[in-house]
């Protein structure tokens, strides 16, 4: 069956420091890794789309990579607007449905 | 471009009510997936639509059934309420298939009281 695991579960960070997000996963034949932005009380905001190792992608402070084994979000001097909980997603080849992790609470100190 | 929609955003039922929960997707995606989110649980995939027809569906019981209409449309119904079946329950739709990304509603918050 198909597992996420995101680290750390909370990460509480001062404005201007920079930090890495963890998605591990296990999958019998990766489509496609996601992560999504969650803000409380509302649905999963789409971030980006990574399909294969090697693969990164950015937008504004966020970067994206992959890797066989795990995927990074890296945050480059956040802000206290990018305080969220940060959600991975796996998809499978063979089960058809998306595999989400149980997230990273950031917050971020002015 | 309008995203995902759900309604209600609230919904208050009692023990063994029944839920409707309804969900218009992003203009030309045809396939819509229901997951619910419990208090502090991560997303559990419930059901997965496309083409009018059920493709997946994850570990629930019968009781949470729903279906698709022509117009791409959803609804989910949650038979026989129990207590723990309280969640925010999300819905997300996608142009194609299950490795197209999936974008969100706002979600409806179900409590059973």
């Amino acid at each position: 069956e198909d597992q996420v695991t995101q680290s750390p579960e909370a990460l509480r960070l001062q404005e201007g420091e920079s930090s890495s997000l963890n998605c591990s996963y296990t999958v019998s034949g990766l489509r496609g890794l996601f992560w999504y932005r969650q803000d409380p009380g509302k649905g999963p905001e789409f971030l980006f789309t990574l399909y294969s190792a090697g693969e990164e992608k950015e937008k504004e402070r966020l970067k994206a990579t992959l890797t066989k084994k795990e995927s990074f979000l890296h945050i480059t001097a956040p802000k206290p607007e990018d305080s969220a909980t940060y959600l991975c997603a796996v998809a499978n080849f063979g089960n058809e449905k998306l595999t989400f992790g149980t997230g990273t609470r950031l917050t971020i100190i002015p | 471009e309008a995203g995902v929609t759900q309604s209600p955003t609230h919904l208050i039922k009692t023990r063994g009510q029944q839920a409707t929960l309804r969900c218009s997707p992003i203009s030309g995606h045809t396939s819509v997936y229901w997951y619910q989110q419990a208090l502090g649980l991560g997303l559990q995939f419930l059901l997965w639509y496309d083409e009018g027809e059920e493709r997946n569906r994850g570990n629930f019981p019968p009781r949470f059934s729903g279906r698709q209409f022509p117009n791409y449309s959803s609804e989910l119904n949650v038979n026989a309420l129990e207590l723990e079946d309280s969640a925010l329950y999300l819905c997300a739709s996608s142009l194609d298939g299950i490795q197209e990304t999936q974008y969100f509603g706002p979600g409806t918050r179900l409590l059973v009281l």
